[in-house]
């Protein structure tokens, strides 16, 4: 069954550098969205993107934070200057049309 | 502004015991779904059902039953004969019924399950 792939699986990062998360969503898919967790926390929602623009960001999604689709087949979370509290599990998900979302496996994020 | 709780922070159960997850949600919008997520301790989202509103029938698949009741604004996880491979946190969540839309999922906070040999 395709998977929605995400990488690395656990990234550490010093506070005040930039660091990328990326995704290969599943290839048919054509909605794409960034959850996080917070360590023993709910998880919520961050950003969704659809047809190459964000179609909905939440109050979490501040001006740090932006995705991209580079080439077609990725999808990145990049964090421009790295807090304390940007550590958490971040999580790819995609769709197709009215699917359920299929979540990545997540990428542990440490900032130190 | 939509709300999913889960009550029950940790349950644990003896192996074999049946045990309920509940959930409770608040949304204004008539139409919507509901899910329920499995995060096993490895921490991926393991995908378990999706209900619409329009479709109240409860659902059984092998050991897993939901019970969605409209009434009570409750969307509830049994499950049968518990085994350790069960022990995860489960997520019930909720998004509107956007069609092609953004598709935003609102978290419960998760029930931490605990199948003792």
């Amino acid at each position: 069954e395709p998977e929605v792939t995400q990488t690395p699986s656990h990234q550490v990062t010093q506070m005040g550098q930039e660091v990328i998360l990326r995704c290969v969503p599943i290839s048919n898919h054509l909605y794409f969205y960034w959850y996080r967790q917070i360590l023993g926390q709910k998880v919520e929602f961050l950003v969704s993107f659809y047809n190459n623009e964000i179609s909905e960001k939440s109050e979490i999604f501040d001006d740090q934070f932006s995705v991209e689709r580079p080439d077609g087949s990725n999808f990145t979370l990049k964090i421009r200057s790295t807090k304390l509290e940007d550590s958490a599990m971040y999580f790819c998900a995609s769709r197709l049309y009215n699917s359920p979302l299929h979540f990545g496996n997540g990428t542990r994020l440490t900032v130190t | 502004a939509q709300k999913v709780t889960q009550a029950q922070t940790e349950i644990s159960v003896v192996e074999k015991e049946d045990v309920t997850l509940d959930c409770v949600y608040e949304t204004r919008d008539t139409t919507y779904y509901l899910f329920w997520y499995k995060q096993p301790p490895s921490g991926e989202l393991v995908f378990l059902i999706r209900r619409n509103s329009f479709d109240e029938q409860n659902e059984i698949s092998g050991r897993y039953s939901w019970n969605f009741q409209k009434s009570t604004s409750s969307f509830n996880f049994t499950i049968t004969a518990s085994q350790v491979v069960d022990s995860a946190v489960y997520f019930c969540a909720l998004s509107s019924y956007s069609g092609a839309g953004s598709y935003q999922l609102t978290f419960g906070k998760g029930t931490k399950l605990s199948v003792i040999p």
